[in-house]
């Protein structure tokens, strides 16, 4: 069965400190492995997508790792904001070519306090 | 670019009465739209995916008679929610897959559905 789990469930940081979040998953065929921002009350919004052959990739403060052979990929946030409070959705694609199928994470709910 | 927009952004309505759900992506054409319903502190969950001129392929479990999804277009899809219960109630999500990068999916801003 294809899933996608994350931890933190939630976390909470003091303003300008950095973060790391997880996500482990068990998804074939693998195609790609997305991170997305999730304000609350709003759509989410794309913040790196990495294929197979893809182990970092940075946009801005936030730079999201891959490791292929363990399933596991990061999303490390730096010098936090309080712009940065919302949810951060892992979602992995799955399929070889043509139509993708999203699998989802529960997501980590992160608080950035002043 | 790649913006999707959806209207109402929010919608409270009586139980037993449908409401409509628009989907547009506003600068490219989207040749497939998919529609999620979220609820609270949960992820997107996938209710069914529609190409533009053909019935949509509903998710199991999703009643492809109560949510009546119509793509017309390349750049409108429509979800419409008939004789809606408050437990419809919900965050409801469309994506569209398209423009330059036609593995992405580029989501709307949401649409928050209260039945009473």
């Amino acid at each position: 069965k294809n899933q996608v789990e994350q931890s933190p469930q939630s976390l909470i940081i003091l303003e300008g400190k950095n973060c790391t979040l997880q996500c482990n998953y068990t998804v074939s065929p693998f195609s790609n492995l997305r991170w997305y921002k999730q304000d609350t009350g709003r759509g989410p919004v794309s913040l790196t997508i990495m294929t197979f052959s893809e182990n970092t990739k940075s946009n801005g403060r936030y730079t999201a790792t891959l490791d292929a052979d363990t399933k596991q990929s990061s999303l490390h946030i730096t010098a936090s904001q309080l712009s940065d409070s919302a949810s951060y959705i892992c979602v992995v694609s799955a399929g070889n070519t043509g139509f993708q199928k999203l699998v989802f994470g529960t997501g980590t709910r992160l608080l950035v306090s002043p | 670019g790649a913006v999707v927009s959806q209207h109402p952004s929010w919608v409270i309505c009586k139980s037993g009465t449908s409401v409509k759900i628009e989907c547009r992506s506003l600068d490219f054409q989207a040749t497939t739209m998919f529609w999620y319903r979220q609820f609270p502190k949960q992820s997107l969950m996938l209710m069914a995916t529609s190409n533009e001129g053909s019935k949509a392929t509903y998710e199991q479990g999703v009643e492809k008679d109560k949510f009546l999804i119509n793509h017309a277009s390349l750049t409108l899809s429509t979800l419409t929610v008939t004789s809606a219960h408050p437990e419809d109630s919900s965050f409801y999500i469309c994506s569209a897959n398209g423009g330059q990068r036609t593995y992405e999916q580029y989501f709307g801003p949401g649409t928050r559905l209260t039945v009473t």
